[in-house]
């Protein structure tokens, strides 16, 4: 157990919808990042909230979006659905960025 | 941006066998990670890595930094099924980069 959890586990959607993604952190971690796994790779970062701001982006265009709460809580959003977007969505948390990640289960989307 | 090779892609090896998985990046190492994932699931924390030469070891995995080599590689001594998943390498670098994986079935 990392400590990490994320929710849904499994989320079915049709193309053009909004989904919303939860990730909730390990006590006391100011630091979340967000990754999308596509099958057969390994996770691409998405970006990273400290501190309630976003502090660094991937290459991911701006209808992927988030939020970080003072609970250590965090959303990733993702408007106008597409079947590219089909993917295991994993959440990451740390303390400051010296330290390491810990991941959640991740959440599994599929785009119909 | 770097990028990281992970060999073998995969690999399938009988119970009790030893094995290795190498990580080669395209720019310079300041520290690796080294993670596994069950198919589907969540990362789990292996080991991080962030001085040349060094050399980490949990239970029967071992894993090694050569920066000069700009690679890194993760040995498992006498293989068990619960070794079977997919091992992640990452660079700690911002934003932090990993390869694609490599599968690892260990038959009993």
């Amino acid at each position: 157990e990392t400590g990490v959890t994320q929710s849904p586990t499994h989320l079915i959607k049709t193309r053009g919808q909004q989904v919303t993604l939860r990730c909730s952190s390990q006590s006391g971690h100011n630091t979340v990042s967000w990754y999308q796994q596509a099958l057969g790779q390994g996770p691409q970062f998405i970006f990273q909230y400290y501190r309630e701001e976003e502090n660094g982006r991937g290459n991911f265009p701006p209808r992927f979006s988030g939020l970080q709460f003072p609970n250590y809580s965090s959303e990733l959003n993702v408007n106008a659905l597409e079947l590219d977007d089909s993917a295991l969505y994993l959440c990451a948390s740390r303390l400051d960025r010296a330290e390491t990640q810990y991941f959640g289960p991740g959440t599994r989307l599929l785009v119909l | 941006s770097q990028e990281l090779e992970q060999s073998p892609q995969s690999l399938i090896v009988q119970e009790g066998k030893n094995l290795t998985i190498n990580c080669t990046s395209s720019k310079t190492l300041y520290g690796l990670y080294w993670y596994k994932q069950k198919y589907g699931e969540g990362l789990i924390f292996l080991m991080m890595l962030q001085k040349g030469g060094e050399e980490k070891s949990h239970e029967k995995i071992t894993a090694k930094l050569d920066e000069k080599k700009q690679q890194s590689s993760l040995h498992i001594t006498a293989s068990q099924p619960s070794h079977a998943g997919i091992y992640l390498c990452g660079a700690d670098r911002a934003p932090l980069t990993f390869g694609k994986g490599t599968l690892l079935t260990v038959n009993p």
